[in-house]
């Protein structure tokens, strides 16, 4: 079955740096790969999201990039902000449903 | 309607206990899940309902039981529970094509005592 990993589970930075969250997966028949934003006391949030056939994504602050032949996919966030602090999970879905969410990163910006 | 709803936001209950946990959408997504998850954990998918048929069930113990009564309701029947299974429970909906973009609710925080 499919597996992702995420990497770091801790990132801290300053206000204004950038943050990079790193995942990579298992199962070449995955073909889309959400980031969630998860605050204290609430359920998952989407915040950017790509298709297997797309290899960058960019939302104002936020951009996802996808490389297919390394079955690897990165959240980058630029000038962070305190409120950007959260746990973000990347996911994989394979078609049918089935989310594999990874373990999660800790997000702290420091003001 | 972009909301995903859940109720009770908390619940206690002990191991001889049957509780219900309720979700609604109305967003005319016709695919609903429920998702466990424990602290500082992912969340894990238990239960899939596509066009209220239920379409995953990822091999979870029958102390849990789920319905689909409608395409805008989805409950989570709980009968003798046990205390690792305090968690947080998440419902959520999409679509229902392919899968795609989840609405996630806000989730039960259940403690099994």
């Amino acid at each position: 079955g499919e597996n992702v990993e995420q990497h770091p589970s801790t990132l801290s930075v300053q206000e204004g740096d950038s943050a990079v969250i790193k995942c990579t997966y298992s199962d070449s028949a995955s073909n889309y790969f959400p980031w969630y934003k998860q605050e204290l006391g609430k359920g998952p949030q989407l915040i950017i999201d790509i298709r297997s056939n797309v290899g960058e994504k960019k939302d104002q602050r936020i951009a996802v990039t996808l490389n297919k032949t390394a079955k690897h996919f990165s959240l980058h966030i630029t000038e962070t902000q305190p409120e950007d602090s959260a746990v973000y999970f990347c996911a994989a879905e394979t078609g049918g449903f089935k989310t594999i969410f990874g373990a999660g990163t800790r997000l702290f910006v420091k003001a | 309607d972009t909301e995903v709803t859940q109720t009770p936001k908390h619940l206690v209950m002990g191991m001889t206990n049957k509780k219900s946990l309720k979700c609604e959408q109305h967003m005319g997504h016709r695919a609903m899940y429920w998702y466990k998850q424990k602290a500082k954990k992912p969340p894990e998918l238990m239960f899939v309902y596509s066009y209220e048929k239920l379409s995953i069930n990822e091999s979870v113990p029958s102390r849990f039981s789920p319905e689909c009564p409608n395409s805008s309701l989805l409950n989570l029947h709980l009968h003798a529970l046990q205390p690792e299974d305090s968690a947080l429970y998440l419902c959520a909906s999409s679509l229902g094509h392919l899968g795609g973009e989840q609405f996630f609710g806000p989730g039960t925080r259940l403690t099994v005592l």
